[in-house]
């Protein structure tokens, strides 16, 4: 069965330091989200990535997060400046269509910043 | 925005058992989702729900749309211990042919052997 694969699944980051996230969405599948979530709460709405360009984002999403799908395949979360509040779980989903269809979500990527 | 209220918080009961959990939403659900999630790990597509009065079934797991569109139940019959985890719902937002699913809390089972 096709599947979401991010990586990598533990990252631990000196604050202020970049990080990049990777997904592989899969692959019939046009729209593409990253989800955050805090130890103990809620599943967050990050971005949403629809042909090549960001379709809407949340107010966590601030200049220090960027996305991209540099090839066509893989599809990337940058934070530039890791701030200890970044700490989180990070999910990839993706869809065949923008709405009124199942989300397939990754594993994970547990980002911790000391 | 989309908010969606799930109860109870938590709920802890005895293998065997029969259970029911909730997701209200402050609007009309456009699609209705029910997600599970172990502890630290992905989520786990279970069923979507689209249209007032919808019910689906996957083995054990019955989800239900109201018709109003406005509440969603997930009721697990006999419950095991391979049930337990946190069980989300989420719904799409209406904006268009592109939306964000957001979700709920999440309610914390746990399956007493």
């Amino acid at each position: 069965e096709p599947e979401v694969t991010q990586t990598p699944s533990h990252q631990v980051t000196q604050m202020g330091q970049e990080v990049i996230l990777r997904c592989v969405p899969i692959s019939n599948h046009l729209y593409f989200y990253w989800y955050r979530q805090i130890l103990g709460q809620k599943v967050e709405f990050l971005v949403s990535f629809y042909n090549n360009e960001i379709s809407e984002k949340s107010e966590i999403f601030d200049d220090q997060f960027s996305v991209e799908r540099p090839d066509g395949s893989n599809f990337t979360l940058k934070i530039r400046s890791t701030k200890l509040e970044d700490s989180a779980m990070y999910f990839c989903a993706s869809r065949v269509q923008g709405i009124n269809t199942e989300a397939f979500f990754g594993q994970g990527t547990r980002l911790t910043v000391v | 925005s989309q908010e969606l209220e799930q109860s109870p918080q938590s709920l802890i009961v005895q293998e065997g058992k029969n259970l029911t959990i909730n997701c209200t939403s402050s609007k009309t659900l456009y699609g209705l989702y029910w997600y599970k999630q172990k502890y630290g790990e992905g989520l786990i597509f279970l069923m979507m729900l689209q249209k007032g009065g919808e019910e689906k079934s996957h083995e054990k797991i019955t989800a239900k749309l109201d018709e109003k569109k406005q509440q969603s139940s997930l009721h697990i019959t006999a419950s095991q211990p391979s049930h337990a985890g946190i069980y989300l719902c989420g719904a799409d937002g209406y904006t268009g042919a592109n939306s964000k699913l957001t979700f709920g809390k999440g309610i914390t089972l746990s399956v007493r052997p």
